[in-house]
This record gives C-alpha cells, sequence and structure tokens, in this order.
C-alpha cells in the first residue's frame, strides 16, 4: 500500500536553532512530494515540492527539503527557527502522472520556542 | 492567488439529517477534492473531481456523495450524518498538469454531529 510516515507527532526547538521535520514514504514510481503548512483554525498553504531534478529544492518562508530517493525520505528543513514558525507540517506524495490526488502524513506540529 | 471559499466554517448538525458543504473556487481549476482531517490520522480522501459531471471515489467514500455541475462548485454530502462523520473538512482544487501542480486549499469547515 502506498503511504506516507511522518515519524515525529511534535518537534520542539528553540528560535533561531535549525529544524528538521522529517518524512519518508512508500510509493509506486518516480514520486511528487509536496511540504504543506496549517496555521490554526486555516487551510493548508502550499511550502514547497520536489518533481525532479536537484534533490534540495527551497520554497516559502526560509523552508527546504531534501529528496533522498535511496532512503525514501523527504525531511524538511529550516537554518534558523522563527516563533511564528510554529504551526502543524504535512507531507505528502503522489506517484508521478497521477492527477493530483495526494497522500497525505499524519502531521507534525512544530512548536518554536523563543 | 487562487482562492477557495468554503461556504461554512462551524457546522452542528444532528445525527441522520442531510448535510451538504459547499466549495467554490475562482481560478477555473479542472481539479477538485475533498478531503477530511482528524488528529494523527492527517487528511484522507474522501472523493475527487477531474472535470463537470465527473467524480471518483477515494479513500474513504462511505456515507458521502459528491455533486459537481459547474467547474467552480464542488459539494460534498453526508446522505445521512453521524456521529463518526464530525471531523475537519477541507475542500482544494488544482490545475490538471498530471500531480505536479500543488493543491490549493479553503479554510475548512469544522463539522460536529450530535
Amino acid at each position: 500500500a502506498q503511504s506516507v510516515a511522518q515519524p515525529e507527532d511534535q518537534v520542539n526547538v528553540a528560535e533561531g536553532n535549525p529544524l528538521t521535520v522529517k518524512c519518508t514514504y512508500s510509493v509506486s514510481g518516480n514520486p511528487y512530494l509536496f511540504w504543506y503548512v496549517q496555521y490554526p483554525n486555516r487551510g493548508l498553504q502550499f511550502l514547497l515540492k520536489y518533481i525532479t531534478g536537484d534533490n534540495l529544492v527551497k520554497g516559502s518562508y526560509g523552508f527546504e527539503a531534501e529528496f533522498n530517493k535511496s532512503q525514501t525520505s523527504f525531511h524538511l528543513k529550516k537554518p534558523s527557527a522563527l516563533v511564528s514558525d510554529s504551526a502543524l507540517y504535512f507531507c505528502a506524495v503522489t506517484p508521478s502522472g497521477n492527477t493530483g490526488k495526494l497522500i497525505f502524513g499524519q502531521g507534525t506540529t512544530l512548536q518554536v520556542k523563543p | 492567488d487562487v482562492k477557495v471559499t468554503q461556504s461554512s466554517r462551524y457546522l452542528v448538525k444532528r445525527t441522520g439529517e442531510k448535510v451538504f458543504l459547499e466549495c467554490v473556487q475562482d481560478m477555473d481549476h479542472e481539479n477538485m477534492f475533498w478531503y477530511r482531517q482528524d488528529p494523527g490520522l492527517g487528511l484522507r480522501l474522501i472523493y475527487f473531481s477531474y472535470d463537470v459531471k465527473m467524480k471518483e471515489k477515494g479513500d474513504i467514500p462511505e456515507g458521502y456523495s459528491v455533486s459537481r455541475e459547474k467547474k467552480e462548485r464542488f459539494s460534498l454530502i453526508l446522505e445521512s450524518a453521524s456521529t463518526n462523520q464530525t471531523s475537519m473538512y477541507l475542500c482544494a482544487s488544482s490545475l490538471p498538469t498530471g500531480g505536479n501542480s500543488p493543491l490549493h486549499f479553503g479554510n475548512g469547515t469544522r463539522l460536529t454531529v450530535t
């Protein structure tokens, strides 16, 4: 079965420190990978995506993610966390050629403390 | 910017009622989706549509139906609401580009069935 796993329910970091939110996937074919962020009482907002090419992709708000095909991972990173980054983060994947139906992970709450 | 509008932020309905959740997008997107979001489970796809009058079941279609009579509008119908359908419902739209276009989400409808 195709799936996405976010192994940490919550990640806590201090403001100014680097952050990593982990994601691994299991899908057939070459996947398209996405990260979304959700602020309280809001819908999801697109952060970044990997389609092909450079394994390091850059997105909104200073976030980046690294695609690792051998480890089937797509971890979200940021060099210096802000308190305003505190939110719920979702990793999502779709096999290439799919019509856009995404498989989501269960979400990771990021808490950045001053 | 793409705008996806869900008609209600909060709804409270009684068991057995027929419930309509409405979603409208303003960017002429072909693809539209309904997800439900539950803590610890991430987002699960209920139904999706690639064109007017076209629909396909997602991962959890039982107890739901959909209607897409116009390109901009995608309605989710709970035929006979039950307490286990208490959840956050998210509508999304995207371009038909083989899965590499991000989804644009509405702010969600939090439905409580009593």
